[in-house]
């Protein structure tokens, strides 16, 4: 199975703080990485797809980088509606795998 | 508008079998796949497999052990997934979603369902 490794676990930022997750996962899974939002209770929410795509629908401030193997979730400049816990996902093999979350809490 | 309606929370005992349903509605339901992800309290989510709403195909997670079967019915929009030999480990929010890209099996996945609470205890 591949595994993604997310970094940090856990961040504490601010109100217009811009923050990075990475992922890494354990051998290349190209471009086929989504990224998703999760709020206590509630299901996932997809931010990115193929690494780089915005979903529709999706603010501007989120943005991701990556191939390969090394993966990057940026926010330009928080907002309060950010605090949440943010998984990666590779679908470049099965099983299919997330990351294990980075909790987003405010500083 | 896309929606995903999952049943109700479950409450089974160790060994038993749970099935549980995810209504689509608001697309066209034979033109996408449907996941089944699941996430034990306070744990990362898990993959458990698809089925091709469109010709039934079915692909799940050998983490499973095939105690997994997916299924749907067409003429109701709806999608199953049922999971055998239960055990406290199978405690979790199982949810159902969609990808998000038409006649693929993989893709990221753009729509959820709520999710349903699966608790097995003696």
């Amino acid at each position: 199975d591949i595994q993604m490794t997310q970094s940090p676990s856990t961040l504490s930022a601010s109100v217009g703080d811009r923050v990075t997750i990475t992922c890494r996962a354990s051998q290349s899974v190209s471009r086929w990485v989504a990224w998703y939002q999760q709020k206590a209770g509630k299901a996932p929410n997809l931010l990115i797809f193929k690494a780089s795509t915005l979903e529709t629908g999706v603010p501007s401030r989120f943005s991701g980088t990556g191939s390969g193997t090394e993966f990057t979730l940026i926010i330009s400049s928080l907002q309060p509606d950010d605090f949440a816990t943010y998984y990666c996902q590779q679908y470049d093999s099965y099983p299919l795998t997330f990351g294990q979350g980075t909790k987003l809490e405010i500083k | 508008q896309v929606q995903l309606v999952q049943s109700g929370t479950e409450v089974k005992k160790p060994g038993s079998s749970v099935k549980l349903s995810c209504k689509a509605s608001g697309y066209t339901f034979t033109s996408y796949t449907i996941h089944w992800v699941r996430q034990a309290p306070g744990q990362r989510l898990e993959w458990m497999g698809w089925i091709i709403a469109g010709n039934g195909n079915t692909k799940s997670s050998q983490n499973f052990h095939d105690r997994i079967t997916i299924t749907r019915d067409t003429s109701a929009n709806i999608v199953y997934m049922e999971l055998n030999s239960l055990t406290s480990e199978d405690t979790a929010v199982y949810y159902c979603a969609r990808v998000n890209v038409l006649f693929r099996p993989t893709a990221s996945l753009d729509y959820w369902g709520q999710g349903t609470l699966v608790t097995v205890s003696s």
